[in-house]
């Protein structure tokens, strides 16, 4: 049972917008930054988003994120097959004094 | 361009310690502003936050594994090294180690290892 809570899986169509929610509380996601990963099979996670909206050097526009009050949500605009992957949400935990994921969201680009 | 090498035993004996360390190149581990980070994923599960040390000398770990955890750092070898004691199968999983981005948010991983397969299997 994770933290964060996410869905387990979105799809959508190929040049469409997909979004993928992350639920928390007080303690994780409502005062502290949010991150989100993109995980491709046999691969190592890559930071998408950080600071709750902010996109590393090289990570595109079309992805985006949001936070308000106890949930985040990461954007992924013209969706393409190369989206296709296991996406993750993260935070600071203030309660834990840790870090906190969800458990991840599968998008299938249809 | 800073880069990130897990390396130790693919398989550890039940109630034995897993020993991992992590080579850092492309900069020093001293650099300020960083953590360093373990993180781990058991096949076809999520990510687990194991724990951390910063820049600072503080560390913080998973409160779930707090008792059996030690992170530290190796700045002449410019490494940094997880310990984990009393090893079950439930500690079987892909280790990764990561780095924190500069004075970024606590879940920000900007560097990442490529992961290594650790087994607990007598």
């Amino acid at each position: 049972q994770s933290v964060l809570t996410q869905p387990p899986s979105v799809s959508a169509a190929p040049g469409q917008k997909v979004t993928i929610s992350c639920s928390g509380s007080s303690s994780n996601i409502v005062n502290n930054y949010v991150s989100w990963y993109q995980q491709l099979p046999g691969t190592a996670p890559k930071l998408l988003i950080y600071d709750n909206n902010k996109r590393p050097s090289g990570i595109p526009d079309r992805f985006s994120g949001s936070k308000s009050g106890t949930s985040a949500t990461l954007g992924i605009t013209g969706l393409q097959t190369g989206d296709e992957a296991d996406y993750y949400c993260g935070a600071w935990d203030s309660s834990l004094s840790a870090v906190v994921f969800g458990g991840g969201t599968k998008l299938t680009v249809l | 361009q800073v880069q990130l090498q897990e390396s130790g035993p693919g398989l550890v004996k039940p109630s034995q310690t897993l020993s991992l360390t992590c080579s850092v190149s492309g900069d020093s581990i001293s650099s300020g502003g960083y953590c360093w980070t373990w993180i781990r994923q058991p096949a076809g599960k999520g990510l687990e936050w194991i724990g951390r040390i910063c820049s600072s000398g503080s560390t913080n770990y998973n409160p779930s594994l707090k008792s059996r955890v030690t992170i530290s750092v190796d700045t002449s070898k410019n490494q940094f090294s997880l310990k984990l004691s009393s090893v079950t199968a439930a500690d079987t999983a892909v280790y990764y180690c990561a780095r924190r981005g500069p004075n970024w948010g606590s879940s920000a991983f900007d560097v990442w290892g490529q992961g290594t397969m650790v087994t607990v299997s007598s």
